[in-house]
């Protein structure tokens, strides 16, 4: 089944521990990205990847870091969390950077950083 | 600056009451895409449709339907018939050609209940 895994779907954390939450495809897809979610702010962008050793900046990076050594895995790593990164984050994938392809989304991982 | 808004933050009707719900983007691009996201309460984001800025045609997909005119730049997201199961927050979304930073802007999103 065509699918975009996140884990974990929850993790309640302190302050300033070290997190990854991971991102895995299985559609062979080239385009990866994490979102946040947060209540009237909708979906905004954290970091992208067009392919593998290839990454960039979204829309609110600050706090967070990616990388993207293999096509099919694409980890969140949050170095130092604080409680403002509180918030519902989504992994999503597709086939490539053409912005026509829709995006497929994992479920969903539920942070709170305490 | 791109920028999309979805005005309506909660709609509740009736089962089986038509709603729509709208889409209003920002762009200086004049290639573009533009996309429709559903969100359960399950969670999941599911894909709706996508529609080019080149095609202007509505589509029609079940009871679904879609309004796209570049003239007021709205993409305007019909329901008609509404059920129970659509009940979901539904995310307009905004992407841009490749040349430029590969940027989705997304809406802020429109919860809709739709009442037994």
């Amino acid at each position: 089944e065509a699918q975009v895994t996140q884990n974990p779907r929850y993790l309640i954390t302190v302050t300033g521990k070290k997190l990854t939450v991971t991102c895995s495809q299985n559609m062979n897809h080239e385009y990866m990205s994490w979102y946040r979610q947060d209540p009237g702010l909708g979906l905004r962008q954290i970091y992208y990847s067009m392919n593998v050793e290839v990454t960039d900046k979204g829309d609110v990076p600050e706090g967070y870091k990616v990388s993207r050594k293999e096509k099919r895995n694409f980890p969140l790593i949050l170095e130092s969390p604080s409680p403002n990164q509180t918030s519902l984050y989504f992994c999503a994938s597709s086939l490539s950077m053409a912005p026509q392809q829709p995006q497929h989304f994992g479920d969903g991982t539920r942070l709170s950083i305490l | 600056a791109q920028k999309v808004t979805q005005a309506q933050t909660e709609i509740s009707v009736v089962e089986k009451e038509d709603v729509t719900l709208d889409c209003v983007y920002e762009t200086r691009d004049t290639t573009y895409y533009l996309f429709w996201y559903k969100q359960p309460p399950s969670g999941e984001l599911v894909f709706l449709i996508r529609r080019n800025s080149f095609d202007e045609q509505n589509e029609i997909s079940g009871r679904y339907s879609w309004n796209f005119q570049k003239s007021t730049s709205s993409f305007n997201f019909t329901i008609t018939a509404s059920q129970v199961v659509d009940s979901a927050v539904y995310f307009c979304a905004l992407t841009r050609p490749p040349s430029s930073a590969s940027k989705i802007i997304f809406g802020s999103g429109t919860r809709l209940s739709i009442r037994p």
